[in-house]
């Protein structure tokens, strides 16, 4: 079983690209949600889905968009990138019912903007 | 979702029991207490969950008292490898609004 998976692993943007990350699941999880983790922080939600066409600013949404037109895939855009959103990106999934079921995360994009 | 309160850090040594509390004054009646476990360099995974007295897994205890606005992570006999960071959720098994919020967590360092 896969989980969740997140490509790529790393990447460095300069400042002003744009990129995609991608994440998968094949646990048809209804629940899906974007993080980033700052060193030695924890973790700040940017967005989250609770379906395929249904999304929703989290704690820290700004410079980042979302899609999520099926229900495996929920890719978070970069448009602008700025040195304040270099990070560690963690996607996540999980069936409904958020704060009592258990969410599975991805191995983490890092990210870094020069 | 309630907020929590967890110690920022905290320090054992190789065979000891650690206990973890999280205070969650404001937890509501449909709220369960779920608890992460993050490893430096990998995303969160879940170790335990509950909503009232105890539960206990392979990996841990999860101690909650009757008035549930606190709840204990006990981890037995720890080791090196569970050196990290450790995270307290309260949340609403049945709401649908899809919000998962972490906090800081607690940074538990294993010492030989």
């Amino acid at each position: 079983n896969a989980g969740v998976t997140q490509t790529p692993k790393f990447r460095i943007l300069k400042i002003g690209q744009s990129m995609t990350l991608q994440c998968t699941q094949d646990m048809n999880h209804n629940y899906m949600y974007w993080y980033r983790q700052d060193p030695g922080m924890g973790l700040k939600l940017i967005y989250y889905s609770v379906g395929a066409g249904i999304t929703d600013k989290g704690e820290v949404p700004n410079g980042y968009n979302v899609s999520r037109s099926t229900t495996e895939d929920f890719p978070l855009r970069l448009e602008l990138a700025a040195p304040s959103q270099t990070s560690v990106y963690f996607c996540a999934s999980s069936l409904p019912g958020a704060g009592g079921t258990e969410a599975f995360f991805g191995q983490g994009t890092r990210l870094t903007v020069v | 979702l309630a907020k929590t309160t967890q110690p920022i850090s905290m320090d054992s040594y190789e065979g000891q029991e650690v206990n973890i509390t999280c205070s969650h004054n404001n937890i509501a009646t449909n709220d369960y207490i779920t608890w992460y476990q993050q490893f430096p360099s990998q995303g969160p995974r879940f170790i335990i969950q509950g909503y009232k007295t105890k539960v206990t897994n392979e990996v841990a205890s999860l101690f909650i008292p009757a008035d549930r606005k606190s709840s204990t992570l006990s981890l037995p006999r720890v080791s090196l490898s569970d050196t990290a960071v450790y995270y307290c959720l309260v949340g609403d098994i049945f709401s649908n609004t899809g919000k998962l919020i972490f906090g800081q967590g607690t940074t538990l360092q294993v010492k030989p």
